[in-house]
């Protein structure tokens, strides 16, 4: 089974500017969830998105956003960038719930690498 | 508020020194507990869940072991492609599903 895949792997931007990350979750999966990770905070949630609908969302600005479409693949977009946006940007899917649980362990894809100059 | 703590930050062993990484953790309702693996460069890698105190999972040269307030993943014998940041991260109550909270990781150097 192919594993998450995210596009690009590298993107350098400019304050001011905006981008769009993409991720591809593993098949079967309907659940996909963004975090972001640096040297100072470590891997930090965004959100999360399950059938199309925003589930679960973390402590940052509204400058970033997502969406899911019908295959489940999703996008995260990020406006207005700022230098401190400079990370590695985390997809994860999730497996759909098993065994009567709702919380389940997520693979993570290769992450986009966001230089914002 | 939730609160994972990983220790030591950094270990160097030598090839075949077994030792065991610390993660303790503060939740309200833990749902799971999680460890990935993450090398340079690369998204995380999942290891382990973990769902209850008293539950051990094992893989290879890797031993998970859970308890009320902390787990260990314990590490024997290890080989220099062991090294790697190892990072713990909880699911709870308070965070709800599909959201990880993480620890800041413990990056293991295995010395040939």
């Amino acid at each position: 089974k192919a594993g998450v895949t995210q596009t690009p792997r590298y993107l350098i931007k400019t304050r001011g500017q905006q981008v769009t990350l993409s991720c591809s979750p593993i098949s079967g999966h309907r659940s996909v969830s963004w975090y972001q990770q640096t040297p100072g905070q470590g891997l930090q949630f965004l959100f999360e998105y399950f059938s199309e609908t925003q589930r679960n969302k973390g402590n940052f600005p509204g400058r970033f956003s997502g969406r899911q479409f019908s295959n489940s693949r999703s996008e995260m977009n990020v406006s207005t960038l700022e230098l401190g946006d400079s990370a590695l940007y985390l997809c994860a899917s999730s497996p759909p719930a098993a065994g009567g649980r709702s919380y389940n362990e997520q693979f993570f894809g290769p992450g986009t690498r966001l230089t914002v100059l | 508020e939730d609160q994972v703590t990983q220790s030591p930050e950094a270990l160097r062993l030598q090839e075949g020194e077994s030792s065991s990484l610390n993660c303790s953790y503060t939740v309200s309702g833990l749902r799971g507990l999680f460890w990935y693996r993450q090398d340079p460069g690369k998204g995380p890698e999942f290891l382990f869940t973990l769902y209850s105190a008293g539950e051990e999972k094992e893989k290879e040269r890797l031993k998970a072991t859970l308890t009320k307030k902390e787990s260990f993943l314990h590490i024997t014998a290890p080989k220099p492609e062991d090294s790697a940041t190892y990072l713990c991260a909880v699911q709870s109550d308070q965070t709800g599903a599909n959201n990880l909270f993480f620890g800041t990781g413990t990056r293991l150097t295995v010395i040939p």
